[in-house]
């Protein structure tokens, strides 16, 4: 089954304490990429990865680092979380083709910094 | 930079009736697509509904239609015959047709009920 997949789907940490959520994708996407998830803003971009050893920020890269060390994986991580990383995160791939559009999301994991 | 704008917080419609979700949004690109995300309690983002500016004709998804009006920026979802398990967030989201980042902007939502 074709999917994107994102460990821990729920988490609570305290701040400082560093963590990593991690992403993988079976269908051989070149494209992933990191999103946050807050009410009353939306879904934004954190930072994108077009293919193994490329990525770039987003529109909200503040406090986050990625890498891409093999195509499938993509993990997001928190060197030194604060409360206001307090969100839902998403993971999600696409084959970069750019023609069909269509981003395949993982199922989100909630992230609490106390 | 684009935007997208929903200016509907919350909606409900009575089952089996019809509802129209708005969405505005603004670029200065002349090929893009536009999707209607729904986000279920289980907070998995499903994708409804994709639609290519280039294409004149509406995309229509069995239950779920869109209007997309690109001079006026335009693109609602309209919901027909709507059921107990289209309750959910619904997202707007535009995208550049361009090679490169595939980035999504996202609308606020809107949250929509079914009074059964």
């Amino acid at each position: 089954e074709a999917q994107v997949t994102q460990n821990p789907r729920y988490l609570i940490t305290v701040t400082g304490k560093k963590l990593t959520v991690t992403c993988s994708q079976n269908m051989n996407h070149e494209y992933m990429s990191w999103y946050r998830q807050d009410p009353g803003l939306g879904l934004r971009q954190i930072y994108y990865s077009m293919n193994v050893e490329v990525t770039d920020k987003g529109d909200v890269p503040e406090g986050y680092k990625v890498s891409r060390k093999e195509k499938r994986n993509f993990p997001l991580i928190l060197e030194s979380p604060s409360p206001n990383q307090t969100s839902l995160y998403f993971c999600a791939s696409s084959s970069g083709a750019g023609r069909t559009g269509e981003l395949f999301f993982g199922e989100g994991s909630r992230l609490t910094v106390l | 930079a684009q935007t997208v704008t929903q200016s509907q917080p919350e909606m409900s419609v009575q089952e089996a009736e019809t509802v129209t979700l708005s969405c505005t949004y603004d670029t200065s690109e002349s090929d893009y697509y536009l999707f209607w995300y729904k986000q279920p309690p289980s907070r998995q983002m499903i994708l409804v509904i994709r639609q290519e500016a280039y294409k004149q004709q509406n995309a229509t998804e069995n239950r779920f239609s869109v209007n997309f009006q690109k001079a006026a920026k335009s693109f609602s979802l309209k919901i027909s015959d709507s059921q107990l398990g289209d309750a959910a967030m619904y997202f707007c989201a535009y995208r550049r047709s361009s090679f490169g980042n595939e980035k999504l902007t996202f609308g606020t939502g809107t949250r929509l009920t079914i009074i059964p």
